[in-house]
């Protein structure tokens, strides 16, 4: 099983829907979770933070499930501009030195948002 | 402005050559990150530096050097060694291992 995994999409839904991604997890001692949106030929920008509890911002919802190690983004209300990649991105600590620790990216879903 | 800026945007060189990636940033972090990416795929790991005078390995170091002697900066050099140099190269930093990282905007190194 991959490190982390997310469906690569391409997710296409018309303007006003939601969308819901899931990445999955393998490592349960994983401690940190972030999803980021990534523009075609740009740098990936932080999209949120994933707390244990949920959170919300905007249109955004983010939720982490310990027990089945994935953690999801949902978008309502879809707008044009949210045609994007999403990476999620999870920390755990790593074996090879105190203090080490690994970050892994999934390699992305791909959402278009079609008027 | 605080930020992470890296230089040049587009870089060429000439198989062989060892060439030098920029990546300066001016939030006080003490951790930064390169990491690479190929078309359609995802960020892989080159190195990281967790604080001043120390840096570790990632996933795909080979190839690779890096050095850090100031917190503000973290250069990179791709060394004839690399035998794939060709991608988008992106630097990040971040306040701590468990903070969320924060991107420069890439360079796109092309090797001819």
């Amino acid at each position: 099983r991959k490190e982390v995994e997310q469906d690569p999409g391409p997710f296409n839904v018309p303007e006003g829907a939601t969308v819901a991604f899931n990445c999955t997890y393998s490592n349960s001692a994983s401690q940190s979770f972030f999803w980021y949106r990534q523009d075609c030929r740009k740098e990936p920008k932080l999209l949120m933070s994933v707390y244990s509890s949920g959170n919300e911002d905007g249109r955004f919802t983010a939720q982490l499930n310990r027990a089945s190690q994935y953690i999801s983004l949902l978008i309502r209300d879809s707008k044009l501009s949210d045609s994007a990649t999403y990476l999620c991105v999870v920390i755990l600590p790593a074996y090879s030195g105190a203090g080490s620790y690994q970050l892994t990216f999934g390699k992305g879903t791909k959402l278009s948002v079609i008027p | 402005d605080g930020g992470i800026t890296q230089s040049p945007k587009y870089l060429f060189r000439k198989e062989g050559q060892n060439v030098t990636l920029s990546c300066e940033q001016n939030l006080n972090h003490d951790a930064m990150y390169w990491y690479r990416q190929d078309p359609g795929q995802g960020l892989r790991l080159i190195y990281y530096s967790q604080i001043v005078n120390d840096f570790q390995k990632g996933d795909i170091a080979e190839g690779y050097s890096v050095s850090r002697e100031k917190k503000e900066s973290f250069p990179l050099t791709v060394t004839s060694a690399q035998k794939n140099p060709t991608a988008f190269y992106l630097c990040a930093s971040s306040a701590g291992k468990h903070n969320e990282q924060f991107f420069g905007p890439g360079t796109r190194l092309t090797v001819l």
